[in-house]
């Protein structure tokens, strides 16, 4: 079956970088886009960014350019995301979420499903 | 960008009853509309594609209707498993959120 597995709980200093691993299984990689998803404790979703696995091309939420990078492995199946410059209000819980469909773009055009269990990164001097 | 807003944000009702969620596009997004589910400390799990077709092994009771600009969830008849978050998503120009509806037991 499609299984998204994350790395586990971090705990960063403000003004340092997290990188985020999601490896995946039971599908080809290379043919699903990935997307990256955070939810500040107590609030909802908010999309960052989405990454094709087959050529590495990526498109990123204007709130997260020039400190989101989204990157993949294919010997590994896996995709990274690693923020930087780290501060308080980027504690949350980030998710990677697997495009549902093979069809769509950097730009819209599928949904998301399956999703990773998620990754709390904790942000705090 | 696309703003989405759903309502109400706090829904409380009983087992049995039918709920009904509400989700507005600041602009149109023709069907490219998904519906989540979330309990809590988990992840997002999807309900509902295309506004209104049923992810295979999602129960019945849930359906999903609209177009353009304005979109509902509905439950036909609550049960006890139901009680969670929901979560509208457009998927028209890059993606969006809606901020959650929380369904509690009335």
């Amino acid at each position: 079956q499609v299984q998204l597995v994350q790395s586990g709980a971090e705990v960063k200093k403000p003004g340092a970088s997290v990188k985020v691993s999601c490896k995946a299984s039971g599908y080809t990689f290379t043919s699903y886009y990935m997307h990256w998803v955070r939810q500040a404790p107590g609030q909802g979703l908010e999309w960052m960014g989405i990454i094709n696995p087959s050529g590495g091309s990526t498109s990123y939420a204007q709130k997260f350019q020039g400190r989101v990078t989204m990157t993949r492995d294919t010997s590994t199946s896996t995709v990274y995301m690693e923020l930087s410059s780290l501060r308080s209000e980027d504690t949350a819980v980030y998710y990677c979420a697997r495009a549902a469909a093979i069809w769509g773009s950097l730009e819209g055009h599928n949904w998301f499903d399956p999703w990773g269990q998620g990754t709390l990164v904790t942000v705090s001097s | 960008d696309i703003q989405m807003t759903q309502s109400p944000s706090t829904l409380s009702a009983s087992v049995g009853d039918r709920v009904t969620i509400t989700c507005r596009a600041s602009q149109s997004i023709s069907s490219w509309l998904a519906w989540y589910q979330q309990k809590p400390g988990k992840a997002p799990k999807l309900l509902i594609y295309k506004a209104s077709s049923l992810e295979s092994g999602v129960p019945s009771r849930f359906s999903g209707s609209g177009s353009g600009t304005e979109f509902t969830l509905t439950i036909s008849s609550l049960q006890p498993d139901d009680f969670a978050t929901y979560y509208c998503q457009q998927y028209n120009s890059f993606w969006t959120f809606g901020q959650g509806t929380k369904v509690e037991i009335k």
